[in-house]
């Protein structure tokens, strides 16, 4: 199977901040890394599909990037609705594992 | 509006068997060239997301996790719109929320694998095992 690790694991951040989470699969993926927001007790959301292309009707605060093997989420200002964890999943080939994923929480 | 409708909540014994459901509205479920799936996601409490392995309803093509494959089954009703997850003997260790959802997947031919994402999720579905 594709391992897929994130950093960090945790962060705290205030409303307004620009925030960046990483994700790195184990081996190539080309750009097939997705990116889920999930709040608690509520089902994942997709919002980033493909490294880079967002999702309809998500926030274009949202962004996704690749270089090689490593991807990126970025926030450009968090807003108090994105508080939540934050999973990278690839979706190269099955199965299509999922980051042990990124909690943003209030500082 | 797409929607992914699953079952309710089960409290169960260990040994016992269930099989909770996903129905599918407001998109093409068994199309052969939509190329939409149906895929379970597990999580337990307090952890992240286990792809558990998902279902072509048109033609039935299913794919596993290593992880998953002979402790679950995969099946769909197409003349219903609903898939469903199974188990023939549970354990305490089932103990989640399983999620169904979406997969938007195009197949590659060469390498006979699926690529994509799951854009679309049910509401989850807790499932207890205790004695």
């Amino acid at each position: 199977d594709i391992q897929m690790t994130q950093s960090p694991s945790s962060l705290s951040a205030s409303v307004g901040d620009r925030v960046t989470i990483t994700c790195r699969a184990s081996q190539s993926i080309g750009s097939y890394l997705n990116w889920y927001q999930q709040t608690p007790g509520k089902a994942p959301k997709l919002l980033i599909f493909a490294a880079s292309s967002l999702q309809s009707g998500v926030p274009s605060r949202f962004s996704g990037s690749r270089s090689g093997t490593d991807f990126t989420l970025t926030i450009s200002s968090l807003q108090p609705e994105d508080f939540a964890t934050y999973y990278c999943q690839q979706g190269f080939t099955t199965p299509f594992t999922f980051g042990p994923g990124t909690k943003v929480d209030i500082k | 509006e797409v929607q992914l409708v699953q079952s309710g909540a089960e409290v169960k014994k260990p040994g016992e068997s269930l099989k909770i459901s996903c129905k599918g509205s407001g998109y093409s479920f068994t199309s052969y060239w939509a190329g939409y799936w149906i895929g379970w996601v597990r999580q337990k409490p307090g952890q992240g997301l286990e792809w558990m392995g998902i279902i072509y309803p048109s033609d039935f093509d299913t794919r596993y996790s290593p992880s998953f494959e002979g402790q679950v089954t995969i099946s769909v009703d197409k003349s219903i719109n609903t898939a469903y997850l199974q188990w023939s003997s549970l354990k305490a260790s089932d103990t989640a929320v399983y999620y169904c959802a979406r997969g938007s997947l195009h197949y590659d031919v060469l390498t006979d694998s699926v690529k994509g994402p799951f854009d679309n999720w049910g509401q989850g579905t807790l499932v207890t095992v205790s004695s």
